[in-house]
């Protein structure tokens, strides 16, 4: 079956815009994590939801990170305002249901902030 | 806060040796998972270890969970080109992953 899809998988940003970064769960699936790579660095924690409920933020970097999902499947990350340091690869991962099973990741979305 | 560390960085070994990663965390953890990234690509599941001395096998793989849920490892015995890659470990608790740094694998033929 089909994996976890993300969207755009490369995104060139100018410092000060907006972006948004699209994340499609293997269908059924109920916790979808959010993490930030930065180059040579294992993946950092952002956010986790089950189904709709944002259960943990506690990794946004600042309050310029938002995320939603507010039909328990896709999600979508948004970044205002964005600054040199937010470049880095978004992972999207998702996992069957309990938070500690196996997660399916995305191929990433690479951000570069100009 | 929480921390998970992994050593060594970086591994480079002939094809045939064995190569371990470890990974210490700060604080008791739930569950340990090993992923395997390979270059330009996303993290892929390898396994996960729960129980307390754990030790769980895949083929050339074998897999440890500390006593104390504190450490784990990760060992490749007789290693091939086809395992070159990044290996991370990744802590569970309360909710959340915490990803090592990965140890970088490079294997000459």
């Amino acid at each position: 079956g089909a994996g976890v899809s993300q969207s755009p998988r490369y995104k060139v940003a100018k410092r000060g815009q907006d972006v948004a970064l699209r994340c499609d769960p293997i269908s059924g699936h109920v916790s979808l994590f959010w993490y930030q790579q930065a180059l040579g660095q294992g993946p950092e924690f952002l956010t986790y939801f089950q189904n709709e409920a944002q259960l943990d933020k506690s990794g946004l970097p600042s309050d310029r990170f938002f995320a939603e999902r507010p039909e328990g499947s896709v999600s979508t990350l948004k970044i205002q305002r964005t600054q040199q340091e937010d470049s880095a690869v978004y992972l999207c991962a998702s996992s069957l249901n309990r938070v500690s099973y196996e997660q399916y990741f995305g191929p990433g979305t690479r951000l570069t902030v100009t | 806060g929480q921390q998970v560390m992994q050593i060594p960085q970086y591994q480079h070994v002939q094809e045939g040796e064995d190569f371990t990663t470890y990974c210490n965390s700060s604080t008791t953890l739930s569950n340990i998972q090993w992923y395997k990234q390979r270059p330009g690509g996303h993290p892929v599941f390898l396994i996960q270890l729960v129980k307390s001395g754990e030790v769980k096998k895949q083929k050339r793989l074998t897999f440890q969970f500390g006593e104390a849920k504190k450490n784990s490892s990760l060992h490749i015995t007789a290693t091939q080109t086809t395992d070159v890659g990044t290996y991370f470990c990744a802590g569970y608790n309360f909710n959340k992953f915490y990803f090592g740094s990965g140890t970088k694998l490079n294997v000459k033929p």
